[in-house]
């Protein structure tokens, strides 16, 4: 049973351009989360998606961040004119649900470098 | 989120050594989960805790969800040099939106180095 991928692991921008980060969840996961991570701090949550739903996006920036998570495919995490500020490992995790004990499996993450 | 203070910053020991480390929160949590992070991946959960009080082991990790909800401690014995990594506290927030699934907070971790 294949984990969470996420591709690319590394991702070189410069500014202004566009960032797509791809994620797909755990075969039979259908709850998807983003963090990002700055250097030596811990994740932050960005946003929580279902099957063709955003559930919660109170972390995520009102501007140039969007997310979706379509019926079919991967979820996408796409940062817009990307800024130096950006640069960061972005994490994707999923569960089977949100009932206690069903665990939230992370991705190995997408290194973001803006230039 | 709320914040999650963790403590120590960093550990050097040697192997063979026990080590602890703890988290700590201005407000209460329902839920505290321990991860091992690795250079270049992503965290992996090792214990999850559930109800105040509980006291879980994992192998030769030990953890404890704080009577007051408020903090969790993670002991790790015989320490060996693959403990090496970052390990971070994450906490569920019962004051958040009962959709928001694990919108997890989490520490800024605690560094640990183990020396042969």
């Amino acid at each position: 049973n294949a984990g969470v991928m996420q591709n690319p692991r590394h991702l070189v921008r410069r500014r202004g351009q566009e960032a797509r980060l791809r994620c797909s969840p755990m075969k039979g996961h259908s709850h998807v989360y983003w963090y990002r991570q700055l250097p030596e701090e811990g994740l932050k949550f960005m946003v929580y998606l279902q099957k063709e739903n955003i559930i919660d996006e109170s972390g995520m920036p009102k501007e140039r961040f969007s997310a979706e998570f379509p019926k079919e495919g991967p979820s996408i995490l796409r940062i817009q004119q990307v800024v130096r500020g950006d640069s960061a490992a972005y994490f994707c995790a999923s569960s089977p649900g949100t009932e206690l004990r069903e665990k939230l499996f992370f991705g190995s993450g997408t290194q973001l470098s803006v230039l | 989120g709320q914040q999650l203070n963790q403590s120590p910053q960093s550990m050097f020991i040697q192997e063979g050594e026990d080590v602890s480390m703890n988290c700590t929160s201005s407000s209460i949590f329902n839920t505290w989960l321990w991860y091992k992070q690795d250079p270049g991946e992503g965290p992996v959960l090792l214990i999850a805790l559930y109800k105040a009080g509980e006291l879980t082991s994992n192998g030769r990790l030990t953890a404890q969800f704080g009577i007051t909800r408020k903090d969790s401690f993670l002991n790790i014995s015989a320490s060996i040099p693959s403990d090496v990594g970052i390990y971070f506290c994450a906490g569920l927030d019962p004051e958040s939106n009962s959709n928001s699934g694990y919108a997890l907070n989490f520490g800024k971790g605690t560094s640990l180095l183990v020396t042969p």
